[in-house]
């Protein structure tokens, strides 16, 4: 059974770092590409990023309002993902996913929820 | 960017009624290297993270009853729920992965008539 948990999310102040973890299980972590997305308290779905697989180049691309504040990694000895975030501002805060397609079937985590506030 | 629009955006419908969501997109997701459509539908009930309803636009998810039903290729799709059901109440979204950035619609929120 595929399994995606995230974890590490919590409160922050603004200006602040948080890094958000995505442990996998039920296939092959290692060639499967992932995505964060977030969703903010009472609004829609947004997608925060991409990671390819390191046999298709390892790169990763971010949607507009996250570049250059967050980064996306992965250890696959581990079969975890992460996703490193700085420079927090209030409008990230929200609950982030972890999701992966296989076979073109979509699979996602229960979220954690990263609060950014004073 | 694919941009993804809803409608409409909130919906009630009458138990036991049809209920119909339309999502078009604004290029094409449909890929011309395997016939299909990178384009998922998904239910959200509050507190809960969304819920895979039917995938390649008209391929539903095991365990999904068979009330639900997507359709439509390319640029125009459609969800529909043939009987509405109380447990359907829920924000339905429409999402591509045809390319990057991945894109959502903005939601519509079904209710009870």
């Amino acid at each position: 059974e595929v399994q995606l948990v995230e974890s590490g999310g919590g409160l922050v102040k603004p200006g602040g770092s948080l890094r958000l973890s995505c442990a996998a299980s039920g296939f092959t972590f290692s060639n499967a590409w992932m995505n964060w997305v977030r969703q903010a308290p009472g609004k829609g779905l947004e997608w925060v990023g991409r990671i390819k697989s390191k046999t298709d180049g390892g790169t990763t691309d971010y949607a507009a309002p996250v570049k250059g504040r967050f980064t996306m990694s992965r250890d696959d000895s581990e079969d975890t993902l992460y996703l490193q975030m700085n420079s927090l501002k209030t409008d990230d805060t929200a609950v982030y996913f972890c999701t992966t397609f296989l076979g073109l079937h979509p699979y996602w985590g229960q979220g954690t929820l990263v609060t950014v506030s004073s | 960017d694919i941009l993804m629009t809803q409608s409409p955006d909130s919906l009630a419908v009458s138990l036991g009624e049809r209920a119909t969501i339309n999502c078009k997109s604004s290029q094409s997701v449909l890929s011309s290297s395997n016939n299909k459509n990178y384009l998922t539908w998904y239910q959200q009930k509050p507190g809960q993270p969304p819920k895979v309803l039917i995938y390649w636009a008209s391929t539903r998810e095991s365990g999904v009853p068979d009330r639900f039903s997507g359709s439509g290729s390319g640029t125009d799709f459609t969800l529909t729920i043939s009987s509405l059901q109380a447990e359907d109440v829920a924000v339905y979204y429409c999402h591509q992965f045809y390319s990057i950035p991945h894109t959502f619609g903005q939601g519509t929120r079904l209710e009870i008539k």
